[in-house]
């Protein structure tokens, strides 16, 4: 069964640091997902790509976060530079790409900023 | 913020038993709806989903209802088993790209 790949799983950083997450969605699936979920809470969107576009940033907190998704599959999510609040879980997720199309996750990136 | 995720609504049901969980969605144009487990530390896992031209869905072990009257889903799991304990995530869609998700709710299985 296809699933959507993610690395690293954990990653502790000092502040200040810069980090990078990967991201490869299940072949074929033209959107891609970047979520944030902190403890006990829904993941909250922030970023969106369609193929290479990207389709919605309004939650990506742009002074410190870039992502990008060069040639339309797999993805990269960076912080820098990483402060003690942007500890979190880190997901991706995919859909085949036209509207209300199943949304699947990776297993996520799980970052400790000390 | 961390205080109000540590409070999660928690349901404990006996193993066996039937579980119902509930969700209060907030667009009335939302018109595809997703149920997600998430066990600690892992990524949502998919599964059910149910669009707005219905009002019940099954699989197996479990069922989605829908009641777009009052903007409320549902999630039924038959026969709780051990392995059902996690935290369960509704998902709304409104034709968009954009999902949004619930609260959450914890479910635990009592032996």
């Amino acid at each position: 069964e296809a699933e959507v790949a993610q690395s690293p799983r954990y990653k502790i950083t000092e502040k200040s640091q810069a980090v990078a997450f990967w991201c490869d969605p299940i072949s074929g699936h033209a959107t891609l997902y970047w979520y944030r979920q902190i403890l006990g809470q829904g993941p909250e969107l922030l970023v969106q790509f369609q193929d290479e576009s990207v389709v919605d940033d309004s939650q990506l907190p742009k002074d410190r976060f870039s992502a990008e998704r060069l040639k339309g599959v797999d993805s990269t999510l960076k912080i820098q530079p990483a402060e003690l609040g942007d500890s979190a879980m880190y997901l991706c997720a995919s859909s085949l790409g036209s509207s209300a199309d199943t949304q699947y996750f990776g297993p996520g990136t799980r970052l400790t900023v000390l | 913020g961390e205080s109000v995720g540590l409070h999660l609504p928690t349901l404990s049901v006996q193993e066996g038993d039937n579980s119902i969980i509930n969700c209060a969605y907030s667009n009335s144009a939302s018109d595809y709806f997703i149920w997600y487990k998430q066990e600690s530390g892992k990524g949502p896992q998919f599964i059910i989903d149910i669009r707005s031209n219905m009002d019940k869905r099954q699989g197996q072990r479990v069922t989605v209802l829908l009641n777009k009257t009052v903007k409320h889903l549902s999630l039924q799991i038959a026969a709780t088993q051990p392995g059902d304990s996690a935290v369960y995530f509704c998902a709304e869609n409104s034709g968009t790209y954009k999902y949004i998700f619930g609260t959450g709710t914890r479910l635990k299985v009592l032996a």
